[in-house]
């Protein structure tokens, strides 16, 4: 497709199971980033990526949350031990290059039971 | 750091209405702002942008001006219709090299009701 996809769309699940999020950028951006927007809020920032390598995971909240991109296209946001609190809509941006503006994608919303 | 201040709703408007949602910002360096639209059920929509100071953006009878000044980025529209009900984001980035990329940073959103 033309815009950023994030699979699933919804996902529930239950606290403690472990659970990961898909997000294919449009095709040759470089640059990923990962956000969260938690209800009544706007987007937190989580991770970026530039190619492959992670260049900034300041936003990631504790050691449960991690996300890979191996072969510098899809990302797959991962997080262990779930908790209730972890209940948002994930949000996949992509972009050519780094400083170039993002395209978002639709989100998958997560709520753990 | 680099934050957003946006005005607290909900906002609730009459059709024809005027509408302004205002935003400031704190920022270190030259940032890019932005609105976005998150109509129900549905993911963020670029609404406007403004990249330098004194621009203004505009897009659906919305309109917001970059005023460094000031620090703001006021949303406006003359004349709201029902269907402009939705949440609206005031957003910067700030390009500040490749370790940290072009990341967003939102205000917590207004949401607007207009009715008939």
């Amino acid at each position: 497709g033309a815009g950023v996809s994030q699979t699933p769309s919804n996902k529930v699940t239950e606290k403690g199971k472990y659970v990961e999020l898909r997000c294919d950028p449009i095709s040759g951006h470089t640059a990923l980033y990962w956000y969260r927007q938690s209800l009544g809020q706007g987007p937190e920032f989580l991770i970026y990526f530039q190619g492959t390598g992670a260049a900034d995971d300041s936003g990631l909240p504790n050691d449960r949350f991690f996300a890979v991109r191996p072969e510098g296209s899809v990302s797959t946001l991962k997080i262990q031990r779930t908790e209730r609190g972890d209940s948002a809509v994930y949000l996949c941006a992509s972009s050519l290059t780094g400083d170039q503006p993002q395209h978002f994608g639709d989100g998958t919303r997560l709520s753990i039971l | 750091g680099d934050s957003v201040t946006q005005m607290e709703g909900p906002v609730t408007l009459s059709e024809e209405a005027f509408l302004t949602i205002n935003c400031t910002y704190t920022a270190t360096g030259y940032p890019s702002l932005f609105w976005y639209v998150q109509y129900p059920g549905e993911g963020l929509q670029l609404l406007l942008k403004a990249t330098k100071a004194d621009d203004k953006g505009s897009n659906k009878g919305f309109e917001a001006t970059y005023r460094k000044e000031t620090t703001s980025f006021h949303l406006e529209k003359g004349s709201v219709q029902v269907s402009d009900s939705a949440v609206y984001f005031c957003a910067l980035s700030d390009f500040r090299g490749w370790n940290t990329g072009n990341q967003f940073y939102f205000g917590t959103g207004t949401s607007l009701t207009v009715i008939p």
